[in-house]
């Protein structure tokens, strides 16, 4: 079946520890995103990737960075820099715009990263 | 700027009550799109509907309703029959038509509770 692998599931990090978060893709999907998830707050994005070797800042991207050298995988390193970084991670693709409306592209999520700084 | 407002944090209900979810957006595009995800306690977010900002008829699945109005800019959610399974978080979505990929804004949730 066709979906989205994070990993790990639970992490911990101490502080001023980078620490990278695992996200594959096996839909054939062009875009790929990574939100961050706070109790009371939503979903917020961190970065999207819209093709290979190609990214953008979201709304909250100080403090994390990303690659994009396949088409199946969009890490998410989150740096010593990001001043809070206790969170849950959510991966996501999505078709491109190339082959639909933007807009309109429903989005494929992962089941989430959980990452607590001790 | 695009903003979606969740007012529900938590909803309890007994199992085969209805009960609604409001969605209210802020948006300045003429075109758009809105969509509602539920995350149960796994974690992933799935996806239940889209409606762009041109198809206001209101929509039915099974249990599951949704009532579009753009006079008011909400985007309700009705689940009839409530189960035990229904419990999650809902979160209603917005997303405009710009560039190849889709950025949505999401609203902070509602927590649903359905008890036996």
């Amino acid at each position: 079946d066709g979906g989205i692998t994070q990993s790990p599931k639970y992490l911990f990090r101490k502080e001023g520890q980078n620490v990278t978060l695992s996200c594959e893709q096996n839909l054939n999907h062009d875009a790929m995103y990574w939100y961050r998830q706070d109790p009371g707050q939503g979903l917020r994005l961190i970065y999207y990737s819209q093709i290979v070797n190609d990214f953008q800042k979201g709304d909250i991207a100080e403090g994390y960075s990303v690659s994009r050298e396949k088409k199946e995988s969009f890490p998410l390193t989150v740096t010593s820099a990001q001043k809070n970084p206790t969170a849950f991670y959510l991966c996501a693709s999505s078709i491109g715009g190339s082959r639909g409306l933007s807009g309109a592209n429903v989005l494929t999520f992962g089941a989430g990263s959980r990452l607590t700084v001790l | 700027a695009q903003k979606v407002t969740q007012a529900q944090t938590e909803i309890s209900v007994v199992e085969k009550e209805d009960v609604t979810l409001d969605c209210v957006y802020e948006t300045r595009d003429t075109t758009y799109y809105l969509f509602w995800y539920k995350q149960p306690p796994s974690g992933e977010l799935v996806f239940l509907i889209r409606r762009n900002s041109f198809d206001e008829q209101n929509e039915i699945s099974g249990r599951y309703s949704w009532n579009f109005q753009k006079s008011t800019s909400s985007f309700n959610f009705t689940i009839t029959a409530s189960q035990v399974v229904d419990s999650a978080v809902y979160f209603c979505a917005l997303s405009g038509y710009t560039g190849t990929a889709s950025k949505l804004t999401f609203g902070t949730g509602t927590r649903l509770q359905v008890t036996l």
